[in-house]
């Protein structure tokens, strides 16, 4: 199966760290996106993991665990416009090409 | 990353018509493909538009329904056929970007469509 799972909503306070999870239960996952949609808007590419560890870009961070089937989103001193929904997605390498499956979106509040 | 446009952004149809949303990208890509997102829900992929050749299309959703059309590198079109309020969503054309600067499979979104069926 190519399950992805995410918790459905957070609440953060302005200023403070995130980490939103993402566990997923496939193989022939190649990579593990996330993506962030504000509401109304389409989704924008945030980060992307391949092999294990630590990707840091900026505010954003993004770690992954494959033995795990395991990602994080780590997002460092929240900003209001932070709210957003946030997808985490898998490559999935086929005879065709690349494709995404996406898990269900965490939706992130922050809060004063 | 590449600019896409979709037409039109949003539309109110009655049940039993079609709809053909046209996404045009300002450069030529490879890959296409199209979304539907559906009120307070992720992404499900609808199918894969293919250059020259029939779309690909996930399970759950066939040619009948969502007939896609890829004329070129940089045009598609989905059409949502004999529309029911069921097929109220948001649908999203998207490509993927070919770049050194960018992973591979890293897809870019056009704006969407908002099509309610009443």
């Amino acid at each position: 199966g190519q399950n992805i799972d995410q918790p459905t909503e957070m609440t953060a306070t302005e200023g403070a760290i995130v980490q939103i999870n993402c566990t997923y239960q496939t193989s022939g996952f190649n990579g593990l996106f996330w993506y962030q949609q504000h509401a109304g808007e389409a989704p924008t590419f945030l980060s992307y993991n391949v092999l294990d560890g630590l990707e840091e870009k900026g505010r954003f961070s993004s770690f992954l665990s494959r033995s795990k089937g395991y990602s994080y989103l780590l997002l460092k001193e929240l900003q209001m416009k932070d709210s957003a929904s946030y997808l985490c997605a898998g490559l999935i390498l086929t005879g065709g090409g690349n494709k995404l499956t996406f898990g269900t979106g965490t939706q992130l509040k922050v809060e004063l | 990353s590449a600019v896409i446009s979709q037409k039109p952004s949003r539309d109110i149809c009655q049940r039993g018509t079609s709809l053909t949303i046209q996404c045009q990208v300002d450069s030529q890509v490879t890959m296409m493909f199209w979304y539907r997102q559906q009120p307070g829900q992720s992404l499900t992929l609808i199918a894969t538009a293919n250059q020259g050749s029939e779309a690909t299309y996930e399970s759950g959703f066939v040619i009948d329904k969502f007939p896609i059309s890829r004329p070129n590198l940089t045009f598609s079109t989905l059409t949502v056929s004999n529309m029911s309020p069921e097929d109220s969503s948001i649908y999203l054309c998207s490509v993927e970007g070919i770049a050194v600067s960018i992973p591979g499979g890293t897809q870019y979104f056009g704006p969407g469509t908002r099509l309610l069926v009443l």
